[in-house]
Formats: C-alpha cells, structure tokens, sequence
C-alpha cells in the first residue's frame, strides 16, 4: 500500500513569490493534517481537514497560507507571498480515525521550503 | 506553551549501548507518541501509549509514560548505527492536535 506521498520534495523560491505544496494521503484517509517544521524550532500543527472540509486551521500562520482539499482526497498548501520566514520543511499526514480514537498518523516524507 | 520537551538535545552513545531520551509535557493528553526522523526523510511512527498505559515494548525500544509526572521516556537497547536519526515525542491533547517536542539528535558512533 502507497504510504502519504507530497510533492514536491524541495522547492527553492524567490522571496514574493508563490508556491503550492501537495499531499496525497493513503487512499481511504479521510482525515489529514499539516505540519511544518521551520529552522530550529519544533514540528507544528498547521491544520486538519476531515474529508473535504477544515476541521482545525488553527495553527495556520497567516492569511498568506491557503489550504484546500477539494473533493476530499488530496491536499494542496499555497503559500502566497512566500517570505523568508516561511522556509522550512511542511509535513503532511493523513490518518483513516481521528487521533483522539487512537489511530495513528502516518506521515509524508515533507517538503524543504527555501524561500531566498 | 503546550509544547513538548525532550532532554537531551543531543546525544552519542557507542554502538551497542543503550540510549534514553526524556520527555515532558505541560498539558493533560490522550496518548503520547515518537516518532523518529532520519536525515532528509519523513517522520516515521515508532510507537503509541495511551493515556491509561504505564509501559509498552516494540521490539528494541521500551517507552514509559507518567501521567503524574508528565513524562515519557524512550530507551533503544543494543544501539546500531542506523538509529542515528532525530526523535521527537508527540502527543495528542484534548483538541485532537498532535503536539512535537523540539526533538533529541542521536549520533551512535561505531
């Protein structure tokens, strides 16, 4: 079984300019999350869909990140205008329960944002 | 801050050594986890204890987990040198949001 996929797994971006990150959970994955670690500080929460809709955004930075996942299966995270602070490596994960039900997350392999 | 803390930040051990890594955490959760993440690669899921659980074994590693303390440890018996990867514990609170730590670096040296 294909595990949670995202592409692209780097992306080097001028400062001002926009960029789209994908996910593609485990087929059958109604719930998925983003994370993202940025330079030296710890993974955190960006948010959570539940199918098609957004459960949690709670942990998006800014108006600057757009999250969709239309038709409930894959996830894109638009980061637009991407700043410096921005870089850093976004996860995603996707799960078939919610954790509160005990169901593991199993995570991508993330994306390394550079923003110059 | 609900943020998970693990202690060490870094640690080296010889190959074959057994290697604990500490965390804690502010908050009441559901479960806690670790997770492990090799140089330039996902995060991959290691092991689960609930909330209800005091020790749980998954082959070379033992977790514990004390709610009155609000800790967790993580032990790798018998080290080998491709545990050498960042480990972070991560737990799941109230609002179903998983929480990370800032993560232990461990180095086994051959």
């Amino acid at each position: 079984e294909a595990g949670v996929t995202q592409f692209p797994s780097h992306s080097v971006i001028e400062k001002g300019q926009t960029v789209t990150l994908r996910c593609d959970p485990i087929s059958g994955h109604d719930n998925l999350y983003w994370y993202r670690r940025v330079m030296g500080k710890e993974i955190k929460f960006l948010l959570h869909f539940v199918k098609e809709s957004k459960q949690d955004e709670s942990g998006m930075p800014n108006n600057r990140f757009l999250a969709e996942r239309t038709g409930g299966t894959y996830s894109t995270l638009k980061v637009q205008p991407a700043e410096l602070e921005d870089s850093g490596v976004y996860f995603c994960a996707s799960s078939q329960r919610t954790a509160l039900a005990g169901n593991e997350q199993f995570f991508g392999p993330g994306t390394r944002l550079t923003v110059l | 801050s609900q943020q998970g803390e693990e202690d060490p930040q870094a640690l080296s051990i010889q190959e074959g050594e057994n290697a604990t890594m500490n965390c804690s955490y502010k908050t009441s959760i559901n479960n806690l986890q670790w997770y492990r993440q090799n140089s330039g690669r996902g995060l991959v899921h290691l092991i689960l204890i609930r909330s209800n659980e005091r020790e749980k074994h998954s082959g070379r590693l033992r977790v514990t987990l004390d709610t009155s303390k609000k800790s967790s440890s993580l032990l790798i018996t018998a080290s080998r040198a491709a545990d050498t990867a960042s480990y972070f514990c991560a737990f799941m609170n109230r609002d179903d949001k998983i929480i990370f730590g800032k993560g232990t670096r461990l180095h086994i040296l051959p």
